[in-house]
């Protein structure tokens, strides 16, 4: 079965770009029916859906952060990623990568996610 | 497209049957799904298109509703049921979740 696993700094200073990857096992990023997202979980806040890649390139992102956000898929490397630029102590939280089937199936898979903290 | 869970908190107790709200605020059809969390834990999908469970879900597990109302159920609640609740809208962009529903033990 397709498993994810998020990979980056646990720590960003502010103003600068957090970057992570997220590693795809046991299936194929390159499937064009699955959407490949993003999102983060503030210290016990709910859950804010930052954005995803298809394979393709396609994109769609957050408004509330898409001046910020980029999402990529490296077919080569079986991978996504997630760059977000110019990061403040908002920005501390836990991000889950995921698989999305599309509007009527939703975020079938889940990395375990990782913990990001913003703080000089 | 904003999404309102009702109650945001809720105690039961084993066995009992539990209901959850999620209220949109505008017409998504049946593009809505429901997931479990966990302290530490990702989320985990139990419900797509408001009503389909999920492979390998308990059939304890129930959802219904289309449009702007839609409702998880649980019959007959176990232990390991105890955990946050979340809806989500895939309508439309951006995604948007509910504001979860935390079940405790009473």
């Amino acid at each position: 079965q397709v498993q994810l696993e998020e990979s980056g700094p646990g720590l960003v200073k502010p103003s600068e770009t957090l970057s992570l990857t997220c590693s795809v096992s046991g299936g194929s990023v390159s499937s064009g029916t699955y959407c490949w997202s993003w999102i983060r979980q503030s210290p016990g806040k709910g859950l804010e859906w930052i954005g995803f890649s298809y394979y393709s390139g396609g994109t769609n992102y957050n408004p509330s952060l898409m001046s910020r956000v980029t999402i990529s898929v490296d077919t080569s490397k079986n991978r996504f990623s997630l760059k977000l630029t110019s990061v403040t102590a908002a920005d501390t939280a836990v991000y889950y990568c995921a698989r999305e089937g599309g509007h009527r199936y939703g975020l079938d898979v889940w990395g375990q996610g990782t913990t990001v903290t913003v703080s000089s | 497209i904003q999404l309102t869970q009702s109650p945001s908190s809720l105690s039961a107790s084993v066995g009992d049957r539990v209901t959850i709200t999620c209220r949109a605020s505008q017409g998504i059809s049946i593009s809505l799904t429901w997931y479990q969390q966990k302290p530490g834990k990702a989320p985990k999908l139990l419900i797509y298109g408001a009503s389909t469970l999920e492979s390998g879900v308990p059939p304890r597990f129930s959802g219904s509703g289309s449009g702007t109302d839609f409702t998880l159920t649980i019959a007959g609640l176990q232990p390991e049921d105890f955990a946050t609740y979340y809806c989500q809208q895939l309508e439309s962009y951006p995604r948007t979740f509910g504001q979860g529903t935390k079940l405790e033990i009473k």
